[in-house]
């Protein structure tokens, strides 16, 4: 597999579930992202992994839980979501010099379809 | 807290050159992103200005002016393709990173 891999593309979960996304990267990147897309919205920042350490949550509720177990990997867990939760996640890669430095191109896996009843 | 601001939607004609405006009022600038995004597709990542000044590549540049609160995306030989949504982000230091982003604009190319 090449470029950014996200899995499932699709997922229905309802509000007492539990489910996570799966984000893997064969970039060889060191930093990743996941990324909000709600119908009608902007397109949300949710959190950045450089190096292995969160340095960006952009105020996401806590029923959002990211994990980054390695630079290639990156999970979404997903715990009691509401319906204004269903979008579109995506993850994202790029390759970075330190925490805080110019940031470079993006790369962008296909995203995973949530819908939450 | 921080404002972005693009139009809505824009048209040009095919060949032509389009400038792409985006105006922000933040505190900690850290930097400003241009995304293209075609419907029904993840977003590409365009550019990443911190510095004042254009930075060329290729067909597209962008442009940033911190003492203005200023960037534009300016796209030359516009293409069929280029149709699709732009969308401006700033990143933001204030002790911790925040990238907000704006609403996009569409541009349409017409013939």
């Amino acid at each position: 597999e090449t470029g950014v891999t996200q899995t499932p593309r699709h997922l229905v979960m309802g509000m007492t579930n539990k489910k996570s996304l799966k984000c893997e990267q064969h970039l060889g990147h060191n930093a990743m992202y996941w990324y909000k897309q709600s119908a009608k919205k902007p397109l949300e920042l949710m959190f950045v992994y450089n190096f292995k350490e969160q340095t960006e949550n952009n105020s996401v509720p806590s029923r959002f839980s990211p994990e980054c177990p390695n630079s290639s990997h990156l999970f979404l867990h997903l715990h009691t979501l509401q319906p204004e939760d269903s979008a579109l996640y995506l993850c994202a890669s790029s390759q970075e010099k330190g925490a805080g430095g110019r940031l470079n191109e993006q790369f962008f896996g296909p995203g995973t379809r949530l819908t939450v009843l | 807290g921080q404002n972005i601001d693009q139009p809505t939607e824009m048209t040009a004609t095919e060949g032509a050159i389009v400038q792409i405006n985006c105006t922000y009022q933040t505190s900690g600038f850290n930097g400003l992103f241009w995304y293209q995004q075609h419907a029904g597709e993840a977003p590409t990542f365009l550019s990443y200005n911190v510095l004042d000044g254009l930075e060329e590549k290729g067909r597209f540049s962008s442009f940033l002016s911190r003492s203005k609160g200023y960037s534009y995306l300016l796209l030359k030989e516009l293409q069929m393709k280029d149709s699709a949504s732009y969308l401006c982000a700033v990143r933001r230091n204030t002790g911790g990173f925040k990238t907000i982003f704006g609403a996009g604009t569409r541009l349409f190319v017409k013939a």
